[in-house]
């Protein structure tokens, strides 16, 4: 299977700070995909074929990347923000992801 | 609008079943495939596996082969996971979710299973 490692693990951001959260895949996949998981919450879609973001999600998130590193930014940090995030690749079964990024407000 | 009501946390006694449920609501059933994932605390995500609501056909995770198994009541949009054999390892959370494509675009709110006697 597909093993991806997502970095750092924790990190703080400040209001405005510019973030980016990686994720690198143990092989080749066509598109990386993210979801932001609150506190007591259910997974949230949040960036799906690398680069697209879901309804409702701030112009402020990025996602780019191909093969086997793939990044998600936020290019100004909101209070909103703060949430893990994980990588998940559905290009090979099983469909695997990410052990999360957790990111904190500063 | 698209909705996966999941069932009530579940307590349960080593070496029981549970089965948990996933009833869909906003669209077509039998047009997504339905998949499962566990969540133990503070950790990441594991698939389980999925069934096609239309012809009930799975598949598992090579982990979870022996442990779940998936069903689907098609007249009332519902999916069902039964896990069996309980030990504290199965204590999590686990969320139905439905595919579209390569990745997952609705959850359900996620079902707590404590396994303690």
């Amino acid at each position: 299977e597909i093993v991806l490692t997502q970095s750092p693990t924790t990190m703080a951001a400040s209001p405005g700070e510019k973030v980016t959260l990686t994720c690198r895949a143990s092989s080749s996949v066509s598109y990386m995909h993210w979801y932001q998981q609150r506190s007591g919450a259910s997974p949230k879609l949040w960036i799906y074929e690398t680069s697209k973001l879901a309804s409702g999600v701030p112009n402020r998130f990025s996602g780019s990347g191909s093969g086997t590193s793939y990044s998600l930014t936020i290019n100004s940090m909101e209070t909103e923000d703060a949430a893990t995030y994980y990588c998940q690749q559905g290009s090979s079964y099983p469909p695997t992801f990410g052990a999360g990024t957790k990111l904190e407000l500063k | 609008q698209v909705n996966l009501l999941q069932s009530r946390a579940a307590l349960v006694k080593p070496g029981a079943s549970v089965k948990l449920s996933c009833k869909a609501s906003g669209y077509t059933f039998t047009d997504y495939y339905i998949h499962w994932v566990k969540q133990s605390h503070g950790k990441s995500l594991e698939w389980i596996g999925y069934i096609n609501p239309n012809s009930g056909y799975t598949n598992y995770n090579e982990k979870f082969k022996s442990k779940a198994t998936l069903t689907v009541d098609k007249s009332t949009n519902t999916a069902y996971m039964e896990l069996s054999r309980l030990t504290s390892e199965d204590s999590a959370t686990y969320y139905c979710t439905r595919r579209r494509g390569p990745f997952f675009d609705y959850w359900g709110q996620g079902v707590m299973v404590t396994v303690s006697s």
